[in-house]
């Protein structure tokens, strides 16, 4: 089946630890994203590939790192500078840019 | 002003009635815009797309596109319970997509 995996669907992150978050997709998309949601709030885009070996800052890129180094993989580190780390992240992969979005289930992270 | 806009919620139809959903965005240049429905908890889901102005329909779904005003709506026909969800409207330029905060939608039996 086709599609793109996050992992894991929760995570639980100390003060002061990095935590990574895993994207993969088998879709052979070029595009993969990274966003961050809040309770009753829509998307903010965090970083952005459009190609291998490349990628973009979002809108609120502060605190978090990402690589491109396979095609298939786009993992999000969540780092101690992320002073507000609790939410829910999602990882969607487009064929192209500008055209649909495909979503991983989520990952949810909690600050204990 | 935010990027993109959507008609606060939440949004209250009653079961088989219209419910119709609206976007405004700012950036003139934006080139693909999309409609995704999201239940509580869960990853979000294309409900349309559409690229030019006008209408597009997929069964009970009517997306509409006015690039002049910026605008872009969806209509949604004999409204389900089962439509009951988060609408997000999100418009794209340059592969970068931005999400407006999403209407709430209730469609009571």
């Amino acid at each position: 089946d086709g599609g793109i995996t996050q992992s894991p669907k929760y995570l639980f992150r100390k003060e002061g630890q990095n935590v990574t978050l895993s994207c993969e997709q088998n879709l052979n998309h070029d595009a993969m994203y990274w966003y961050r949601q809040d309770p009753g709030q829509g998307l903010r885009l965090i970083y952005y590939s459009q190609i291998v070996n490349d990628f973009q800052k979002g809108d609120i890129a502060e605190g978090y790192s990402v690589s491109r180094e396979k095609k298939e993989s786009f993992p999000l580190t969540v780092t101690s500078a992320q002073k507000n780390p609790t939410a829910f992240y999602l990882c969607a992969s487009c064929a192209t840019a500008n055209t649909e979005a495909f979503f991983g289930q989520g990952t949810r992270l909690t600050v204990v | 002003q935010k990027e993109v806009e959507q008609n606060s919620g939440p949004l209250s139809v009653p079961e088989g009635a219209i419910a119709s959903l609206n976007c405004t965005y700012s950036d003139r240049v934006s080139q693909s815009f999309f409609w995704y429905r999201q239940y509580s908890g869960k990853s979000p889901e294309l409900i349309m797309s559409i690229y030019s102005n006008g209408d597009k329909e997929d069964g009970r779904f009517t997306a509409q596109l006015n690039k002049a005003s910026q605008y872009v709506s969806l209509l949604i026909r004999d409204s389900q319970p089962s439509d009951s969800a988060t609408y997000l409207c999100a418009v794209t330029n340059a592969g970068k997509s931005t999400f407006g905060d999403g209407t709430t939608l209730t469609v009571k039996p």
